[in-house]
């Protein structure tokens, strides 16, 4: 079964600053999406950025990034000019390509920005 | 378009009430998922479906829930008799194929 896991429960960055937000998985398959959503108070789970494992290029959603490392099943999110309304959780989460279409979900990091 | 729609979108009741939560898709999607976020346990799958078919029920806890997807506009999340241990946030998603799931705003579920 695959396991997702993001070893920050809590982050702190400066408005404006960057930060990255940790997240690796196990598999044993070679084709899957990853994603990050984020959850703000409002409990609404937002779609933030999403890779698929065939594709080496990084995926880029405007101020968000991720380095998707697949030998080492590593995907962090970057988030550059960091913004009070990032402040969230934010979930990484793992799909099969094939088969179960259901997302494994991590345990979460808790955003925070100071202003 | 519209997105998933839930209701209710708070639900507060008594131990050994039947509860149901109501999940409309987005038109199109052919599949629909019912996931539990508890501080404990983080976001679960507990059942999802493809064409209104269960396709994996491996996730729900036991007998006392059941989820049913008469059509492909309507589904529903029915726990009987319900537990205080059930409190949760529930929340419906659906999705078309390979495309990211898009998610309800859940329905917080309050056990007492």
């Amino acid at each position: 079964a695959q396991t997702v896991t993001q070893s920050q429960p809590e982050m702190s960055v400066q408005e404006a600053e960057t930060v990255t937000l940790s997240c690796t998985y196990d598999t044993s398959e070679s084709d899957y999406y990853l994603f990050w959503y984020k959850q703000p108070p409002s409990r609404q789970m937002i779609l933030v950025i999403r890779q698929e494992a065939y594709k080496q290029q990084n995926a880029t959603e405007n101020r968000f990034s991720v380095n998707f490392q697949k030998a080492a099943k590593s995907f962090s999110l970057k988030i550059s000019d960091s913004q009070l309304g990032d402040a969230a959780m934010y979930f990484c989460a793992y799909r099969s390509a094939e088969g179960a279409q259901k997302l494994v979900f991590g345990q979460g990091t808790r955003l925070t920005i100071n202003p | 378009d519209a997105g998933v729609i839930q209701s209710p979108r708070h639900e507060v009741t008594e131990m050994g009430q039947e509860v149901t939560l109501r999940c409309k898709p987005i038109s199109g999607h052919d599949y629909l998922f019912w996931y539990r976020q508890t501080m404990m346990r983080g976001l679960e799958l507990l059942i999802y479906f493809n064409n209104n078919v269960p396709i994996d029920d491996s996730g729900m806890p036991e007998d006392r829930f059941s989820a049913k997807m008469p059509n492909a506009s309507f589904s529903t999340l029915k726990i009987q008799p319900s537990e205080p241990r059930d409190s949760a946030v529930y929340f419906c998603a659906s999705g078309r194929n390979i495309q990211p799931q898009h998610f309800g705003d859940g329905t917080r579920l309050s056990i007492l």
